[in-house]
């Protein structure tokens, strides 16, 4: 079985703050890992996937694969990172997209 | 934005009615899923398509069936409505299980 655990529902910090969100996964296999954003009244959308290594307004993520991971992380958070904020596993063959509960992000002025 | 769209937006229904609820993609991506959005339960994957015909379950399938008669086109039935069907409901599309997967503008469905 394939599982996704986001253990904060909730973070607040401080424009200018650093800021990670915690993303733990389970799957036996080689998993593909996302996160995606949601902004207010907004459709869901991509934010970065591990395969592609890159950075996406900030934000980067990196799979650790022994600490069965994928934290995401930006140096100083803006008020516009305000969203809701969504860790996804992909298994692959069995092309299931699982995501985790989400970590609502608040950055305060 | 990626050519996929949710209908009805919003719906109010009875207790024991059966609904549906349709996505539509123009993208011929192969793979469709439906996923419920509840406070304190993120996103829950209800059923999904790997082509057309092809459908499994998800985590949270239970009261729910899914058909894909043609690439375009996902349904979700809700065969008899709860309470506990309340719910804001999001079709998803991507073309592979390595790639993106694009959103709908979501479902918010009451059930009284």
């Amino acid at each position: 079985a394939q599982r996704v655990t986001q253990p904060e529902k909730l973070l607040s910090v401080f424009k200018g703050a650093p800021v990670e969100l915690k993303c733990n996964y389970s799957y036996s296999g080689s998993p593909e890992l996302f996160w995606y954003v949601q902004y207010s009244r907004q459709r869901l959308q991509l934010l970065l996937r591990h395969i592609s290594r890159e950075s996406i307004k900030g934000f980067t993520a990196d799979l650790n694969k022994g600490e069965t991971s994928f934290h995401l992380k930006k140096p100083f958070a803006q008020e516009e990172d305000s969203a809701m904020y969504y860790c996804a596993l992909s298994g692959g063959s069995n092309y299931k997209l699982t995501f985790g509960k989400g970590t609502l992000l608040t950055v305060n002025p | 934005d990626a050519g996929i769209t949710q209908s009805p937006r919003h719906k109010v229904t009875e207790t024991g009615t059966p609904v549906t609820l349709r996505c539509h993609q123009t993208e011929n991506h192969r793979y469709m899923y439906w996923y419920r959005q509840d406070p304190g339960h993120g996103l829950r994957l209800i059923h999904y398509s790997y082509g057309v015909k092809d459908t499994d379950k998800g985590e949270v399938s239970d009261g729910y069936s899914v058909s894909r008669s043609k690439t375009e086109d996902f349904l979700l039935t809700l065969e008899s409505a709860t309470s506990s069907q309340t719910s804001v409901y999001f079709c998803a599309i991507s073309e592979s299980s390595y790639t993106e997967a694009f959103f709908g503008q979501g479902t918010r469905l009451t059930v009284v």
